[in-house]
Formats: C-alpha cells, structure tokens, sequence
C-alpha cells in the first residue's frame, strides 16, 4: 500500500499524559499536513510542512502541541499533558507542491483517534 | 479570512433520486475549490476540483459541481444516487496562489433512502 500512513489508528489515554501519533506520508509527496476532526465537524488545519520546514501552524495549536517532520520524509504530532478536549481524530495527509503546476489535492491516511479519559 | 458554508448538516434522498449538496466559500479572489468524501472507518477522498476554466467539473463516481462566482458557490450534484454514496460531504477551499491551507466546511451527512 503506497497510500498515507498513521500510526497508532487508536489511542486511549489518560488526562495527564504525553501521546505521539505517527504518519507516513506518500514517499514522493513533499508536504505534510496535520488535520483535526471532531464528531460532526469538518477537518480543522493544526499545521503543514513542506520537506522539513514547517511554514505554519495554527493558532489554535496550543504549546502542548509539537510538530516535526526532521527529515522531510515521515512526521510526528505530539501531545503534551493530555485534556479531555484534545480527543478526536487526528488526520494526516500530504501533497506534491510543484509551484507552477501545483495542483493542492490532498491525500489522506486513516486518521489517528485520540480519546483522552 | 477565508471560510466555506454548508448549510445542509444532514440529507437524505432516495436511492436513484437527484442530489445536489451546497457549498458557499468566502474569499478575495478565486481560490482552488474541492469537494471530498468521508465513508464510515475510511480516510477523506478527493471526488473533484475546480481551479480554473470550465465551471462545470467532473468528478469521480459520477459526481460534477458548478462553479459559480456570482453566487460564490461550489455545489455537487449527482443525477442518480446509489445506496453506497451514503457518507459524509466536505467542501473546501484553498489560496489560488500556493494551496498551502487547505479549510474544510463542517459537512453534509448523506443518507440513501431505500
């Protein structure tokens, strides 16, 4: 399967601790998006890379968040000090930018579902 | 700032009927426009885009969308739904420029009466 891949595709924790999720983009894609999903509501944009550069995040990413994608090729999302409210589905996707022929379409793994207790 | 309306949160036709799901976005110029599927325990699916010329695309599964600038929408349609396009709509809009940022509506729940 040559698709986006995240791991783990589910995680239950408890209030208090740190999770990391995992995500494996297509391998020739050279952006990286990070997405959160809440029940009933569309995707929400948290932040994107492009190869290693992260070039914007959010202001609804608090500092509890971390993002890095250190060699451009696979990312990881970090949640320190987990709250009830930080549960969702967490979606990667990534894309080929190629400037003037850049054609935005997005491909998306599975998603990540995060329940905090 | 930009942003994207759907204002239908849930629909439901029966199977073989005509659908047409709406979609306004809120933007300076003409942006990239998409429309993507959600399927229960799947990843979302691009189904078509628009960036530029004809206003009418073509999309997967049978599905087009219309492009209008006048009326700043984006809708989809499709002019015989089957029982498994039963799933969850997004419109999005993204910069005409880079496409950096991707936003998404918040839905259309799709329904298939029998």
């Amino acid at each position: 399967d040559t698709g986006v891949s995240q791991d783990p595709r589910h995680k239950i924790t408890k209030r208090g601790q740190n999770v990391t999720f995992r995500c494996d983009p297509i391998s020739e894609h050279n952006r990286l998006y990070w997405y959160r999903q809440t029940l009933g509501q569309g995707p929400e944009f948290l932040t994107y890379f492009q190869n290693e550069a992260q070039l914007e995040k959010s202001r609804l990413l608090s500092d509890r968040f971390s993002a890095e994608r250190p060699k451009g090729s696979f990312s990881t999302l970090e949640i320190q000090r987990t709250e009830q409210g930080d549960s969702a589905m967490y979606l990667c996707a990534s894309s080929l930018y190629s400037g003037s022929s850049n054609t935005g379409e997005l491909f998306f793994g599975e998603g990540s579902r995060l329940t905090v207790l | 700032a930009q942003s994207v309306t759907q204002p239908d949160i849930h629909i439901t036709v029966s199977e073989g009927a005509s659908l047409e799901l709406r979609c306004n976005y809120s933007y300076g110029a003409t942006p990239y426009l998409f429309w993507y599927v959600q399927s229960p325990g799947q990843g979302l699916q691009l189904l078509l885009k628009y960036f530029s010329g004809d206003t009418l695309v073509q999309g997967i599964k049978g599905f087009e969308a219309e492009f209008k600038r006048s009326q700043s929408s984006f809708n989809l349609r499709k002019p015989s739904v089957h029982w498994s396009d039963a799933a969850e709509y997004f419109c999005a809009v993204a910069p005409y420029s880079s496409a950096s940022k991707i936003i998404f509506g918040s839905g259309t729940r799709l329904s298939i009466r029998p």
